[in-house]
């Protein structure tokens, strides 16, 4: 069965600090996409990134970088100099393959991170 | 450009009732999903429309049904509502091209359901 696995539920840092989000991911297929998808206390998610099977580089995005490496099933997510704008809910999530078409995500149960000044 | 929109945003019925969401996507896009999200269970897959067609279905029971019109806005409906579909409801869309499961999903704010 697909799951996807973040087993930190709450994370508390001073702004500037770096922290990293951790995700663990089960899945029988070859090919699939990893997500991060950020949810501020407005409610609507918020893309990310995305990285399919075959490309485990990893990737800096400004204060963002991700650590995808399927050897350990695992697709990390770190912020780095954190900002108390990045407060937010933080998911991974794993796509599903539904034969042909159409996208459905399995989410991880999301990470609540909460920066302070 | 006009992001996904939901409405109502918040709503309030008893058990027993029937309530309709509505979602309206980003201009351009075809694709539909709908998400549950609940304290307990996270976020769940309900359904996806691509013009005007169920595609994908999640893990739901049979009260839980949507559609999707010609213009691609899409509708959900709950019949016989339970305690326990109290949720955040999420709409999302997709832009055309991304191929299966490509995921890059945009996704409204959400409708509030409290159900007493």
């Amino acid at each position: 069965a697909q799951k996807v696995t973040q087993a930190q539920t709450e994370i508390s840092v001073v702004e500037k600090e770096d922290v990293t989000l951790d995700c663990v991911y089960e899945t029988r297929d070859t090919t699939y996409y990893l997500f991060w998808y950020k949810q501020p206390p407005s409610g609507e998610l918020v893309f990310l990134i995305r990285r399919n099977s075959f490309d485990e580089q990893n990737e800096i995005s400004g204060r963002y970088s991700w650590n995808f490496q399927k050897s350990t099933s695992s697709f990390n997510f770190t912020i780095t100099a954190s900002q108390v704008v990045d407060s937010a809910v933080y998911f991974c999530a794993l796509s599903e393959a539904f034969g042909q078409a159409g996208t459905a995500l399995i989410f991880g149960k999301g990470t609540t991170l909460s920066v302070s000044s | 450009k006009a992001g996904v929109t939901q409405t109502p945003r918040y709503l309030i019925k008893t058990r027993g009732q029937q309530v309709t969401l509505s979602c309206s996507p980003i201009s351009g896009h075809r694709s539909v999903s709908w998400y549950q999200q609940t304290p307990g269970q996270g976020l769940q897959f309900l359904f996806e429309y691509f013009s005007e067609t169920q595609r994908n279905k999640g893990n739901f029971p049979g009260r839980f049904s949507g559609r999707q019109f010609s213009n691609s806005r899409s509708e959900m409906n709950v019949s016989t509502l339970e305690l326990g579909d109290s949720a955040l409801y999420l709409c999302a869309s997709s832009p055309p091209g991304q191929g299966a499961f490509a995921g890059e999903l945009f996704f409204g704010e959400g409708s509030r359901l409290t159900v007493l």
